[in-house]
C-alpha cells in the first residue's frame, strides 16, 4: 500500500494564479479530509469527504473547492490563490470517523 | 466555539526525565486524539482516547483523557532524544464525520 499520497510536494504560485492539489489514498477509506497548517499552528479543516460523491465545508473553506468522484481521489482546487494560502496542505484518510488516521506527506505552498 | 490549548508550547527536557503535556478544551466532548509530528514531516497518529477515563500507553508515551475536566495529559517518562518532536492533541466536535479541531501543538525537545 501506498498510503496517502499528495502531488505536487512544492508550488509557488502567483496572485491569482489556480492549482489543483491532488490527494489519493490505496485503503479503500472512506472518509477523507483537507488541512492547512500555518506555521507555529495545529490544523485547521479545509473540507472533508465521508464517500464518493459527498463533500462539506471544514472551518476554513473559503478561497477552496473540493470534489470526490471516486473512493480513491480527492483534489482539492484554489481558486484566485492569495496570499493569505501561503501554507503547507495536507490530506488525511480514515476507515471510520473516530479520527483522520493517515496523513500524506503534505504539500508546500507558497503565494507570492 | 471549540477551542483546545496546550501548554507549554515548548518544551526543552534532559534524557531520563519525566514530563507531563497537557491539553484542554471548552466544550463538552469525549473524544480526543494525539498526533505526533516531525520537523518537516506528516502527522503520525499516537492515541485516540474515546471515553472518560481512557488511558493508552506506548513505549514512554501514556495519554489519559478526563471528560468532566475537559482535560488530556500526554505524560513522558524517562525521555530519550528520539521522542523530540510536536505533539499535537486534537479534540472531536463532530464524531458523525470525524470533524476535530486541533492544538497548536507543543514542540519537544530532549536533550543528552
Amino acid at each position: 500500500n501506498a498510503g496517502v499520497t499528495q502531488t505536487p510536494k512544492f508550488r509557488i504560485l502567483k496572485i491569482g494564479q489556480s492549482m489543483t492539489l491532488q490527494c489519493a489514498q490505496d485503503m479503500n477509506h472512506n472518509y477523507m479530509y483537507w488541512y492547512r497548517q500555518d506555521p507555529g499552528m495545529g490544523l485547521k479543516l479545509i473540507y472533508y469527504s465521508v464517500g464518493a460523491g459527498i463533500t462539506d465545508k471544514g472551518e476554513v473553506p473559503n478561497g477552496y473547492n473540493v470534489s470526490r468522484s471516486t473512493t480513491e481521489d480527492f483534489p482539492l482546487r484554489l481558486e484566485l490563490a492569495a496570499p493569505s494560502q501561503t501554507s503547507v496542505y495536507f490530506c488525511a484518510s480514515s476507515y471510520s470517523t473516530v479520527n483522520p488516521e493517515f496523513f500524506g506527506p503534505g504539500t508546500r505552498l507558497t503565494v507570492l | 466555539e471549540l477551542k483546545v490549548e496546550q501548554n507549554p508550547l515548548f518544551l526543552s527536557m534532559q534524557e531520563g526525565k519525566n514530563y507531563t503535556i497537557y491539553c484542554n478544551y471548552s466544550t463538552t466532548s469525549d473524544r480526543l486524539y494525539w498526533y505526533r509530528q516531525d520537523p518537516g514531516k506528516s502527522l503520525e497518529s499516537l492515541f485516540v482516547l474515546l471515553s472518560n477515563g481512557a488511558v493508552k500507553q506506548e513505549g514512554r508515551l501514556m495519554a489519559s483523557l478526563d471528560t468532566k475536566a475537559r482535560l488530556s495529559t500526554l505524560h513522558i517518562t524517562a525521555a530519550v532524544h528520539d521522542l523530540s518532536a510536536t505533539y499535537f492533541c486534537a479534540v472531536a466536535y463532530n464524531t458523525n464525520a470525524g470533524k476535530s479541531t486541533f492544538g497548536d501543538g507543543t514542540t519537544l525537545t530532549v536533550k543528552p
